[in-house]
């Protein structure tokens, strides 16, 4: 079953507008969920964060919104620029030690037109 | 500033070889991690470390084994390949012990098939 999902593979938008990347759990136990980005032949870059008690985390052009009760969450990226083109990942975790678990979803590939 | 060290980058295997991938971080971080991604998938843990000699099972951990050689080195050792191991190994390390707010430090991946 697929806990995490990014039901969109791919958006693209222009220089300067929005962009709005989704995400949604079933799993009420995550407790905190990450974003990283990804380019072509290189690892996952961690972006932003965001804890389960909170609903907003801000970190320049980047902010993540939770909605608990709809177990969704967005990452917004305000000015976007052409080097914001990734694939951008959703992750969402809970316990630590050896009752560690972390599931990723599938990727959003992101394109930002000059 | 290295961070995360993969080798090899690339592999190409025959089904039934062995085969041992390496990761090094120097940032003196205390866990590390190995995931998979498979094309159009995420990352799936395989195996982590919280700290040298220890080692934990994580969601797809059939048919590898892991080595914590010291804090800076974690292995990933595939015993006896089989075709649906085909696929990009990651490995990665966070500061502290393995918890849900720590974010990871990835190395650039293994790129490895198996024919």
């Amino acid at each position: 079953d697929q806990q995490v999902k990014q039901n969109s593979p791919s958006l693209s938008v222009q220089e300067g507008r929005i962009s709005i990347l989704n995400c949604d759990y079933t799993n009420s136990m995550f407790d905190y969920f990450l974003w990283y980005k990804k380019y072509p032949a290189e690892g996952p870059t961690f972006l932003i964060s965001i804890s389960s008690i909170k609903d907003k985390n801000e970190d320049g052009r980047f902010t993540v919104f939770l909605n608990k009760s709809a177990k969704h969450l967005s990452l917004h990226i305000v000015p976007s620029q052409p080097g914001d083109s990734a694939v951008y990942f959703c992750a969402a975790s809970y316990g630590g030690g050896s009752n560690y678990k972390l599931t990723f979803g599938k990727g959003t590939l992101l394109t930002v037109n000059p | 500033n290295a961070g995360v060290t993969q080798t090899p980058k690339f592999q190409v295997l025959k089904t039934g070889q062995s085969m041992t991938l390496q990761c090094a971080q120097d940032m003196n971080h205390n866990s590390m991690y190995w995931y998979r991604q498979d094309p159009g998938m995420g990352l799936r843990l395989i195996y982590y470390s919280a700290s040298e000699g220890t080692t934990d099972k994580g969601e797809v951990p059939n048919g590898y084994n892991v080595s914590r050689l010291n804090k800076r080195e974690f292995s990933l050792r595939l015993e006896s390949a089989a075709p649906s191991q085909t696929s990009v190994y990651f490995c990665a390390s966070s500061e502290t012990a393995p918890y849900s707010n720590q974010p990871q430090h990835f190395g650039d991946g293994t790129r490895l098939s198996i024919l």
